[in-house]
């Protein structure tokens, strides 16, 4: 059983700086995702990565799998940005197969 | 772009009640995954389904609940005779292989 930690809990930050959320994960997978939630519930896929990095906009992914360990960060921050990331991760049996999700990090950036 | 819907946003039942949730997963995604989230709690893997047949469950999915594709494009998730701990967010997901796609997710409360 896969178990995903996310790190820190909660974070604050001011407009405009550079935020960095951890992910790590105990067992093998086939890939990781970072998704987006927002207050309403509604979830938003943001990345899937099996390994290296990935950029979309101001948003970046790293991925370790030696380590199995993975950071989202968000370049110059604006109070959109608020929401829950969470990670989660599917195993080793394919792409397609489940998500077991960390527990998320509340963000919120402040103006 | 494509979306997944899920019907209704929010349903208010009584305990015993059964309730069905419904999901238009994307056209041409294969694979087809019901997850809950109870208030302040992670997101859990309920069930997959994959050509016409649960490929996949979780503990949680006991005969209580069931799930069908009644048509070639609905995919819904019944719960009989439900119970208060059934409180919380369905999101229904579907996937194609590059990740997947989440509704905005049907509030469930039993009262």
């Amino acid at each position: 059983k896969n178990e995903v930690e996310q790190s820190p809990q909660n974070l604050t930050a001011q407009e405009g700086e550079f935020i960095t959320i951890n992910c790590s994960y105990s067992v093998g997978i086939s890939a990781l995702h970072w998704l987006q939630q927002h207050p309403g519930g509604g979830i938003v896929s943001l990345f899937m990565l099996s390994s290296g990095k990935k950029k979309h906009g101001r948003l970046i992914a790293t991925i370790n799998i030696q380590e199995k360990h993975s950071s989202l960060h968000i370049t110059a921050s604006h109070p959109r940005d608020s929401a829950v990331y969470i990670c989660a991760v599917t195993a080793y049996t394919g792409a397609n197969s489940k998500l077991t999700f960390g527990k998320g990090i509340t963000l919120s950036v402040r103006p | 772009e494509p979306e997944v819907t899920q019907t209704p946003s929010h349903q208010v039942t009584q305990m015993g009640q059964e309730v069905i949730l419904r999901c238009v997963p994307i056209s041409n995604h294969l694979y087809f995954y019901w997850y809950r989230q109870i208030l302040g709690q992670k997101v859990e893997f309920l069930v997959s389904f994959y050509n016409n047949e649960i490929s996949e469950k979780s503990e949680i999915f006991d005969d209580q609940f069931s799930v069908e594709r009644p048509d070639g494009s609905n995919f819904t998730l019944k719960i009989r005779s439900t119970k208060l701990e059934d409180s919380a967010m369905y999101f229904c997901a579907s996937s194609g292989g590059t990740g997947p796609h989440f509704g905005n997710g049907t509030r469930l409360t039993v009262t």
